[in-house]
């Protein structure tokens, strides 16, 4: 099936520096989106993503659709305590109403004030 | 607006018992999908429902089963539980296709 290979597994920043995560398959998809989770809650959609080379911006965080279809990046700039948690990619295929959400295994960041 | 709700937020079962899970979607989503979170295996999709209707299955034995009411409300019954069923179970409302899903804050199921 299809699958999405998220990296980095987990990140050590210091508060004030900016990060960087992303995802790549091996298959193309119509839609990225990122979320956030925080511990013991559900995932929050960050950025959707629909057009290939799309690139978009929720305050401190930009997101990339990458032109080949296949990958997908997420950038947090300055970075603060309240950013840390698991972050996940997600990607769906298209193909009308079919297909689900494929997600990764997620990037874990941990922010040192 | 409302978010997508849980209900309840936390169980403990025993081996081999049944457990419904309840999902009510934000209002005007059609599409509910159900994942089961796991620290080894992720999310994991189990099934979508649109209209009442199964439209996406995952790869989970028959003993999950799921049903979306006239209301779009949703419920996923999970029967004769085992130890590796102990997950954080997400539903996540979307208006039509799944794209842009708005998770629900989970229930945490323990069997124990």
């Amino acid at each position: 099936g299809q699958q999405l290979n998220q990296s980095p597994q987990s990140m050590f920043i210091q508060e004030g520096e900016d990060v960087s995560m992303n995802c790549t398959s091996s298959s193309i998809f119509n839609t990225w989106l990122w979320y956030k989770q925080d511990p013991g809650e559900g995932p929050v959609l960050l950025i959707a993503l629909y057009k290939a080379g799309e690139l978009t911006s929720n305050g401190r965080l930009t997101a990339q659709f990458g032109i080949t279809r296949k990958d997908s990046f997420l950038n947090i700039s300055a970075s603060i305590p309240s950013d840390v948690g698991i972050y996940f990619c997600a990607g769906w295929p298209g193909g009308g109403s079919q297909g689900n959400l494929i997600f990764g295994k997620g990037t874990k960041l941990s922010v040192k004030p | 607006k409302a978010g997508v709700t849980q209900t309840p937020r936390y169980l403990i079962k025993t081996r081999g018992q049944q457990v419904t899970l309840s999902c009510s979607p934000i209002s005007g989503h059609r599409s509910v999908s159900w994942y089961q979170q796991t620290p080894g295996q992720g999310l994991q999709f189990l099934f979508e429902y649109f209209s009442e209707t199964q439209r996406n299955k995952g790869n989970f034995p028959g003993r999950f089963s799921g049903r979306q009411f006239s209301n779009s409300r949703s419920e996923m019954n999970v029967s004769t539980l085992e130890l590796g069923d102990s997950a954080l179970y997400l539903c996540a409302s979307s208006l039509e296709l799944v794209t842009e899903a708005f998770f629900g804050q989970g229930t945490r199921l323990t069997v124990v």
